[in-house]
């Protein structure tokens, strides 16, 4: 069973500070990785995407890799009111499929 | 459009009806998805297209469930005999694909609530 881990939160940070969001997975050949962010009552939109290990930095987002320890995170800079939603780690574990396993998410809430 | 557009919005209907949910993708994405979020629950997968064919359909919950997808373009996905655990939101995603190592990413529609009274 190829599963996603992720702390259901809530994660509270203030506003102006980092949020840092982790995700485990438990296959080691997953090939593809990605955050998505869902306000209530709206649909998952994409943040970011990695494929290999190491950092990718997008705008105030950085997702980071680790293969070995079958890990990725998403850091979140100068956190804003407006970040508060729940964050979803979803893996593209390879083969014929290109369907996403999803985490059951991360509740971020940033204080003002 | 530019986005992947679903439709209805939201669909109210008694137990024991069949209901249709329609999915356009985003133009020029060959791969297409179903997936499937419960109140409380994680998304779950439900089906994947490549053009009209539907190599993975290995999520879809039992055999009341079917989808189809025609001129590799607009898909839908039926449920017949609608039970009251069928309802979620409904959600269809699609993306480009590339044969191997960096497929592309899925961008999802705003999906479909539909609820079984």
């Amino acid at each position: 069973q190829k599963e996603v881990e992720q702390n259901s939160g809530p994660l509270s940070v203030p506003e102006g500070a980092i949020a840092s969001l982790n995700c485990t997975y438990s296959d080691r050949g997953s090939q593809s990785f990605f955050w998505y962010r869902q306000y209530s009552g709206k649909s998952p939109e994409l943040i970011m995407f990695i494929y290999s290990n190491g950092d990718k930095e997008d705008g105030r987002f950085t997702a980071q890799l680790n293969k070995a320890s079958q890990y990725v995170s998403l850091l979140i800079r100068d956190s804003q009111p407006s970040d508060s939603a729940t964050y979803l780690c979803a893996v593209n574990f390879g083969g014929a499929t290109n369907k996403l396993i999803f985490g059951t998410g991360t509740l971020l809430a940033v204080q003002p | 459009g530019a986005g992947v557009s679903q439709s209805p919005s939201n669909k109210v209907t008694e137990k024991g009806k069949d209901v249709e949910l329609r999915c356009d993708p985003i133009s020029g994405h060959t791969a297409l998805y179903w997936y499937r979020q419960s109140l409380g629950q994680g998304l779950e997968f439900l089906i994947y297209f490549q053009g009209n064919s539907a190599p993975d359909k290995s999520g879809l919950p039992s055999d009341r469930f079917s989808a189809e997808r025609t001129g590799g373009s607009v898909s839908t996905l039926t449920i017949q005999r609608t039970q009251q655990e069928d309802s979620a939101v409904y959600l269809c995603a699609s993306s480009t694909t590339v044969v191997g190592a960096g497929r592309g990413p899925q961008h999802f529609g705003d999906g479909t609530r539909l609820s079984i009274l």
